[in-house]
């Protein structure tokens, strides 16, 4: 399977403690994303990371990238109240027929950040 | 502030009537995909656009859905007729297509309770 699989499944922490989410993922990608997803609305783009970087911030987010071990972890430090949701990573992939791409989104993982 | 939109945003339909779901990708991007989300399933790929033609749909039941984009800012999503596992929330989203997979943008969803 193409599908990412986020871990764990949920998590509940305070505000202001740093959340760690984790994907990992089984053949190789282009490209790996996360989304954020709050209840009852469309997905949200946080961050990417290409196949050839190995970490990336933005803002609270940081994200790594371990090709070799086929994992990749999202962190957000400093979480707010706010930061509550589901995040998603999805593997990006390019397929060999005119050139188009595909995402390929995990299951997701419910964060709950308590005030 | 450009966004996907998507009508309607609820819809009941009873077994066996059609419902056609609506998609405004953001002005400029030439990529359209349509997702379905359920709570067992997850967000599932059901088919994309690159440029108004369809590139995969494989992910679409043949049989009862179609997908089409009449026009460059109007993307349709056909179910007919209907059945009660079709009850879900259905996403579409839009991406400047390239060489490698991009960041999507989602619209707010069309939630579909078919009775």
């Amino acid at each position: 399977s193409q599908q990412g699989e986020e871990d764990p499944q949920a998590l509940s922490i305070q505000e202001g403690e740093n959340a760690t989410m984790n994907c990992s993922y089984k053949t190789s990608i282009n490209n790996l994303q996360w989304y954020r997803q709050n209840s009852g609305r469309g997905l949200v783009h946080l961050i990417l990371i290409r196949s050839n970087e190995r970490e990336k911030h933005s803002g609270r987010l940081r994200v790594t990238l371990d090709t070799s071990k086929k994992s990749s972890s999202l962190l957000i430090t400093a979480s707010r109240a706010a930061d509550t949701a589901s995040y998603f990573c999805a593997t990006g992939y390019l397929l060999t027929q005119g050139g188009s791409e595909k995402l390929v989104f995990g299951k997701g993982m419910k964060l709950t950040v308590n005030p | 502030d450009a966004r996907v939109t998507q009508t309607p945003r609820h819809k009941v339909t009873e077994m066996g009537q059609e419902v056609t779901m609506r998609c405004q990708p953001i002005l400029g991007h030439n990529t359209v995909f349509w997702y379905r989300q359920t709570m067992m399933q997850g967000l599932e790929l059901l088919a994309y656009f690159r440029n108004r033609a369809p590139l995969d749909d494989s992910g679409m039941p043949k049989d009862r859905f179609s997908a089409e984009m009449p026009d460059a800012t109007l993307a349709t999503l056909k179910i007919q007729p209907s059945e009660p596992r079709d009850s879900a929330v259905y996403f579409c989203a839009s991406a400047l297509g390239g060489l490698a997979p991009r960041e999507q943008y989602f619209g707010p969803g069309t939630r579909l309770t078919v009775t």
